[in-house]
């Protein structure tokens, strides 16, 4: 089993460009988070999938966008990048309510010029 | 709003030393408290607390959480260099609510 993959693991960006980040789990679990994680501010919520078909917002939703493509895949946009969305990413899945433990993709480092 | 606070945010001591991490929680819908390492990418899996009082220990390892108090602590005994990363802390349900992070540097 790989777990959690991500796509791509480095992009540099200039402001306005827009990209997609690629996230796929292979442990048949019902729910996938997007976080970013900034230097002094632990790991902060973007958007998340309860289930196939389902997405909310988390602490951090502006300036992006998701799609739960199937079970197994999680898509994050940025359809006009900033400066400050320069981040790592990360990509967490789980199995469902009940069973909190969140795993972790390897992360994409995204440098907005 | 919902927070998590960790501390301290950065400790350095020699190999052999025993280090004692902690972390407060503020959540609504809290459910579990879990710890992860992270060392140069990824955050991997420690533990998930839910019970008051009962340590869940791993090696040198060992957490504890006081649901009455609203925190936890994270004990690791006889340090290594290998222990040196960063340790968050999460709280919540479904939805979990990070720490900034500690910052362990464990010093040969």
């Amino acid at each position: 089993n790989a777990g959690v993959t991500q796509t791509p693991k480095f992009q540099v960006l200039k402001t306005g460009q827009s990209m997609t980040l690629q996230c796929a789990q292979d442990m048949n679990h019902n729910s996938m988070y997007w976080y970013r994680q900034d230097p002094g501010m632990g790991l902060r919520l973007i958007y998340y999938s309860a289930s196939e078909g389902t997405t909310d917002k988390g602490e951090v939703p502006n300036g992006y966008n998701v799609s739960r493509l199937n079970k197994r895949e999680f898509s994050l946009r940025l359809e006009s990048a900033a400066p400050s969305q320069t981040s790592v990413y990360f990509c967490a899945s789980s199995f469902d309510r009940g069973k909190e433990t969140q795993y972790f993709g390897p992360g994409t480092r995204l440098l907005v010029l | 709003e919902d927070k998590v606070v960790q501390s301290p945010l950065s400790l350095v001591v020699h190999e052999g030393d025993t280090v004692t991490l902690n972390c407060s929680y503020e959540v609504t819908n809290f459910r579990s408290l879990l710890w992860y390492k992270q060392e140069k990418k990824a955050p991997t899996f420690l533990f998930m607390l839910t019970s008051s009082g009962i340590e869940k220990k791993s090696g040198r390892l060992s957490s504890i959480l006081d649901k009455k108090e609203l925190f936890s602590i994270l004990n690791i005994t006889a340090t290594q260099t290998g222990d040196s990363a960063i340790y968050l802390c999460a709280g919540g349900a479904q939805k979990l609510v990070f720490g900034q992070g500690t910052r362990l540097t464990i010093n040969p």
